[in-house]
């Protein structure tokens, strides 16, 4: 069945560092693809998505880009801030409207 | 209302209490899901709802679970004969079409003890 694996943390940086966190998934069809991020206290919202392959989606200085090649949807952004402390889940959804998601990666970003 | 809304927020519960949830999502959202998170974990799916009609209740884990949604707005997820590995945090999450982006409520806190 469709899955999503990503990249297990913590992950701890320092501001300014770079950032990413990998996602790759399973699926039969092309699904759309997704990154969720939950903030501490928060419910989950979304981030950005891609809907086909070679897609780019970008939110907040984030980006993630459908590579149907690799199967992978990794998460960058270039210079992160403490703020983007958080924990971010990838996620896909089927044709028939289901969504799966990963088990999350927590991200840590020190002054 | 301008977002997803559940209650409680919070529950605890002793060990085979019935417990339901409550889920209100943004009005006109077509499909409502709900998810179970377990801590440190992702959101595993529990069933699905368009509309008023139940389409899939696959990830419900036992017969203990029971999901409605009467006239397709609110929804309520049943617990009954709770137990301790029920504990988890229960989201809910509502969608204007089939494949749309799901928004999501912040979720119940359930406490089994």
């Amino acid at each position: 069945g469709d899955s999503v694996t990503q990249m297990e943390g913590p992950v701890t940086l320092s501001e300014e560092a770079f950032l990413t966190i990998n996602c790759t998934y399973t699926a039969t069809g092309y699904p759309s693809l997704f990154w969720y991020v939950q903030y501490p206290g928060e419910g989950l919202q979304l981030l950005l998505k891609a809907t086909k392959a070679d897609d780019k989606g970008s939110n907040k200085g984030f980006e993630a880009t459908y590579r149907k090649e690799t199967t992978s949807f990794h998460l960058e952004k270039g210079s992160v801030q403490v703020s983007d402390s958080a924990v971010y889940f990838c996620a896909l959804s089927d044709r028939a409207g289901q969504f799966y998601f990963g088990t999350g990666t927590s991200l840590t970003v020190i002054p | 209302g301008a977002g997803v809304s559940q209650s409680p927020r919070y529950k605890v519960a002793k060990r085979g209490q019935d417990v339901a949830l409550r889920c209100d999502p943004i009005s006109g959202h077509v499909s409502l899901f709900w998810y179970q998170q377990a801590l440190g974990q992702g959101p595993e799916f529990l069933t699905y709802f368009q509309n008023e009609a139940q389409l899939d209740k696959s990830g419900l884990p036992s017969d203990r679970f029971f999901a409605e949604r009467p006239e397709g707005s609110v929804s309520t997820l049943k617990i009954q004969r709770t137990q301790q590995e029920d504990s988890a945090v229960y989201l809910c999450a509502s969608s204007l079409q089939i494949t749309g982006e799901l928004f999501f409520g912040e979720g119940s806190r359930l406490t089994v003890l």
